[in-house]
């Protein structure tokens, strides 16, 4: 089974680093763009950047630029979204997506998801 | 960067319905366009693809359309499990995906 598992909810205070992961296993994990999405409290998504975990090769969208890393360990098929200083507006979830290969580049496989919550 | 104007944000339909979303792109995507479906609690699940291309495993009343700027999303007969959040991304930006802000549709 193609699967992304996410690692588990994180509660953090302003100014804390922090980084999460997403495991793909049941398909060949280099071959696929891995895509991260925002989702603020009742809100819509928003696409932050992906990365290439054959060569690490990483985009990322101009609003997110600058504010995240995106990363990745081939050799274990995670990667990652890490904050080097958290902000309050940054509490949202996360979702990490495969990037198809044929079909547009549609996100075809989901996390479950990870909670960041900011608070001091 | 290319911007995406879902409408209606909200829609208020019953059981057995014909409902229509549609999706603007602020520029020609050809056919990048995806749809999404989301349930409170859960993670997006892709529907459609390059515009009107069925994901495996979803039922068929779900279809899409549209090339260029304009598209749609169209559910030709509402089911009581279709009640969720629908969101268009494009897919044409060179790793600058962007969605659009979502619609709601509700029962009615």
């Amino acid at each position: 089974e193609v699967q992304l598992v996410q690692s588990g909810a994180e509660v953090k205070k302003p100014g804390e680093s922090l980084k999460i992961s997403c495991k793909g296993s049941g398909y060949s994990f280099t071959s696929y763009w891995i895509g991260w999405v925002r989702q603020m409290p009742g809100k819509g998504l928003e696409w932050m950047g992906i990365i290439y975990p054959g060569d690490s090769d990483t985009r990322y969208s101009p609003s997110f630029q600058g504010q995240v890393t995106i990363s990745a360990d081939k050799s274990i098929s995670t990667a990652y979204l890490q904050w080097s200083s958290l902000e309050a507006s940054d509490t949202a979830m996360y979702y990490c997506a495969r990037h198809t290969v044929t079909g547009a580049n549609a996100m075809d496989v989901w996390g479950q998801g990870t909670t960041v919550t900011v608070s001091s | 960067d290319i911007q995406m104007t879902q409408s209606p944000s909200s829609l208020s339909a019953s059981v057995g319905d014909r409902v229509t979303i549609t999706c603007r792109a602020s520029q020609s995507i050809t056919i990048y366009l995806n749809w999404y479906q989301q349930k409170p609690g859960k993670a997006p699940k892709l529907l459609i693809y390059a515009a009107s291309s069925l994901q495996s495993g979803v039922p068929s009343r779900f279809s899409g359309s549209g090339s260029g700027t304009d598209f749609t999303l169209t559910i030709s007969s509402l089911q009581p499990e279709d009640f969720a959040s629908y969101y268009c991304q494009q897919t044409y930006s060179t790793s600058k995906y962007t969605f659009g802000q979502g619609t709601k549709l509700e029962i009615k």
